[in-house]
């Protein structure tokens, strides 16, 4: 089973600031078919998770570009370069190239 | 619009079972896979299982956790993807999410139903 590991867990931002949390896979994602299955999810409480970044660093319809993901091999990393109020809550890291799929631990972010 | 609809859920007794429902509507489901995703109480996401469209295969997918004691399957006439749940334990307690997989992995998701397993 590939392990996702998410840093930091949590994290306190200040509006209009960055914010920046690394995911780590304990074996490299590139599957078979030459696509990277990383993905990033946002999670507001109470509300089911909504796909932000697939296949590493591809913004899915109607994110805002301030979202913005990168990495190869086993190191990933999603940025938001300016927090705004509605982008508090857990955000997830899943790999999607080997079964089982496996998401990361999660990363809360809260405004300071 | 894509839309899921989820539903079965309920309170169940450990040992027990029970069926989950997802409605899909919006797109052509007899083409995508679909996915069932699970969240305890306060806890991060768990992939459960998958189930391919039926013209690659039916292929199905599924946890260590639940390999065994858990069924996915799909009815196309109905738009419909279920997960029968055997031999419930405390653990599998969670909001169980059906999510798709349209162009990406799990771009949509339903608002989940939560499944409680207690005596």
């Amino acid at each position: 089973e590939i392990v996702m590991t998410q840093t930091p867990l949590s994290s306190p931002v200040t509006l209009g600031q960055p914010a920046s949390i690394s995911c780590r896979s304990s074996e490299g994602l590139v599957h078979s078919d030459g696509n990277t299955y990383l993905s990033w999810f946002h999670q507001r409480p109470g509300q089911p998770p909504r796909l932000l970044i697939f296949e590493v660093s591809n913004r899915f319809s109607g994110v805002p570009d301030r979202f913005s993901g990168s990495g190869a091999g086993t190191h990933f990393a999603l940025k938001i370069t300016r927090v705004d109020a509605e982008d508090v809550g857990v955000y997830y890291c899943m790999q999607a190239t080997q079964f089982p799929w496996t998401f990361g631990q999660g990363t809360k972010v809260e405004i300071k | 619009e894509v839309q899921f609809l989820e539903s079965g859920g309920g309170l169940v007794q450990p040992g027990g079972s029970l069926r989950l429902s997802c409605a899909a509507s919006g797109f052509s489901f007899t083409r995508y896979t679909m996915n069932w995703v699970r969240q305890a109480p306060g806890k991060g996401l768990e992939w459960v299982s998958t189930i391919s469209d039926n013209g690659s295969g039916d292929n199905t997918h599924y946890a260590d956790s639940v390999r065994g004691r858990f069924t996915i399957s799909r009815d196309d006439s109905k738009n419909t993807v279920f997960l029968q749940m055997y031999s419930l334990r405390a653990e599998d307690t969670a909001v169980y999410y059906c999510a798709s997989r349209l162009t990406h992995h799990f771009d949509y998701w339903g608002q989940g139903v939560l499944v409680t397993v207690s005596s």
